[in-house]
């Protein structure tokens, strides 16, 4: 069965703190694509990333850092020095490759203080 | 370059009433999807259509129905609503279904039923 972990429920750190935020997934393809949303105060559902599942190359994107590790099934999600603006919920979400189905964890709410 | 727009926004219901909220994409995508979304659940797929002219149960079907109505548009009934159909309700779409593409989402429908 498909699944996806975010045990963080909310995270609260002070401005310019690195944040990591967990994802865990299981799966029984060896085929599958993972993917990080944020969700901003305001509602809507904005595309992060997308990770495949034979590519373990980390990434960077500016203050934005994923670390995949196959060995361990998580895809976790760092901001380096947040800022205010980056308090929203962030999902992570499964999709395996003999499926329609975008499986979403539960989402972790970040908050930023200044 | 409008994306996934979904109507209503906001919508009050009594219980047993009926609706369909409405949702259009101009990317040319193949599959779209529905989506509720409740507090500490992260977002469920009602249904979704792989591509013009089918229609699939996803997670939580019960009380709802869809219609593909052409590639662009993808609307989801409610026939007598619920209190437990309250929800933020979330459109989607993505190249295809069985691709690695991510899906882009709409704005979000706020259904409160009363």
């Amino acid at each position: 069965a498909q699944k996806v972990t975010q045990a963080q429920t909310e995270i609260s750190v002070v401005e310019k703190e690195d944040v990591t935020l967990d994802c865990v997934y299981e799966t029984r393809d060896t085929t599958y694509y993972l993917f990080w949303y944020k969700q901003p105060p305001s509602g809507e559902l904005v595309f992060l990333i997308r990770r495949n599942s034979f590519d373990e190359q980390n990434e960077i994107s500016g203050r934005y850092s994923w670390n995949f590790q196959k060995s361990t099934s998580s895809f976790n999600f760092t901001i380096t020095a947040s800022q205010v603006v980056d308090s929203a919920v962030y999902f992570c979400a499964l999709k395996e490759d003999s499926s329609y189905k975008l499986i979403f964890g539960s989402g972790t709410r970040l908050l930023v203080r200044p | 370059n409008a994306g996934v727009t979904q109507t209503p926004k906001f919508q009050v219901l009594k219980t047993g009433q009926s609706m369909t909220l409405q949702c259009a994409q101009d990317m040319n995508h193949n599959s779209m999807y529905w989506y509720r979304q409740d507090p500490g659940m992260g977002l469920r797929l009602i249904y979704y259509s792989a591509s013009e002219g089918t229609t699939d149960k996803g997670e939580v079907p019960n009380g709802y129905n869809v219609s593909r109505l052409n590639k662009r548009e993808f609307s989801l009934r409610l026939e007598s609503a619920a209190p437990s159909q309250t929800s933020v309700y979330f459109c989607a779409s993505s190249t295809g279904g069985d691709s690695n593409q991510p899906q882009h989402f709409g704005d979000g429908t706020r259904l409160s039923i009363l």
